[in-house]
């Protein structure tokens, strides 16, 4: 079956860059029309769409976080990135991957807690 | 941005009680909408898409509908694994938005 794992940093220090990886198994990133996305979720608080690229490298984002989000393919080793700049205290969340067909979230990571502090 | 609004924003219930929530969309989104589940400290779950269809493998008691703006999901007969927070999310279009979520509690 589909499962997704993020992994990374735990803590980030302010004005850095975050950076996410989700490895995905069970399926190829690059074949049958998925979308691949990072949500997250602030302690206590609802779900943020960060964005989604697509299984040829076409991405959308939040316009909310444009100006400071990236998220990419890594095919050759099945991953998928997030690339997230000029961090304060209000990114601090977790962080979750997804990947489905378009319109929805259907296989999700386990998340991962990311603290932004100095 | 289009807003979801869902509602109650809580409700208690006993195991055996049918639920009810509602999403309200701020312009019409078709049937792109979906239903997640999400207990403590876990990855939300996907249980209803395209505002009605059951994922295979979510109990029959999970039950979506509506189009439009306005939706339902319905808990025919609660029980005790369905204590979590339920989050409607639009997919109509960029950015994707989730309502802030309804807390089933006992």
């Amino acid at each position: 079956q589909v499962q997704l794992q993020e992994s990374g940093p735990g803590l980030v220090k302010p004005s850095q860059t975050l950076s996410l990886i989700c490895t995905v198994s069970g399926v190829s990133i690059r074949g049958g029309s998925y979308y691949w996305s990072w949500i997250r979720q602030r302690p206590g608080k609802g779900l943020e769409w960060i964005g989604y690229t697509s299984d040829s490298g076409t991405a959308d984002y939040n316009p909310s976080l444009q100006s400071r989000v990236t998220i990419s393919l890594a095919t050759s080793q099945n991953q998928f990135s997030l690339n997230l700049t000029s961090l304060t205290a209000a990114d601090t969340a977790f962080y979750f991957c997804a990947g489905s067909g378009k319109r929805m979230l259907k296989h999700w990571g386990q998340g991962i807690l990311v603290s932004v502090t100095s | 941005d289009i807003q979801m609004t869902q509602s109650p924003s809580s409700l208690s219930a006993s195991v055996g009680d049918r639920v009810i929530i509602t999403c309200r969309a701020s312009q019409s989104i078709s049937s792109f909408l979906n239903w997640y589940q999400q207990t403590s400290g876990k990855a939300p779950r996907l249980l209803i898409y395209a505002a009605s269809s059951l994922l295979s493998g979510v109990p029959s008691r999970f039950s979506g509908s509506g189009s439009g703006t306005d939706f339902t999901l319905t808990i025919g007969s609660l029980q005790p694994e369905d204590f979590a927070t339920y989050y409607c999310q639009q997919s109509y279009t960029v950015p994707w938005t989730f309502g802030l979520g309804t807390k089933v509690e006992i």
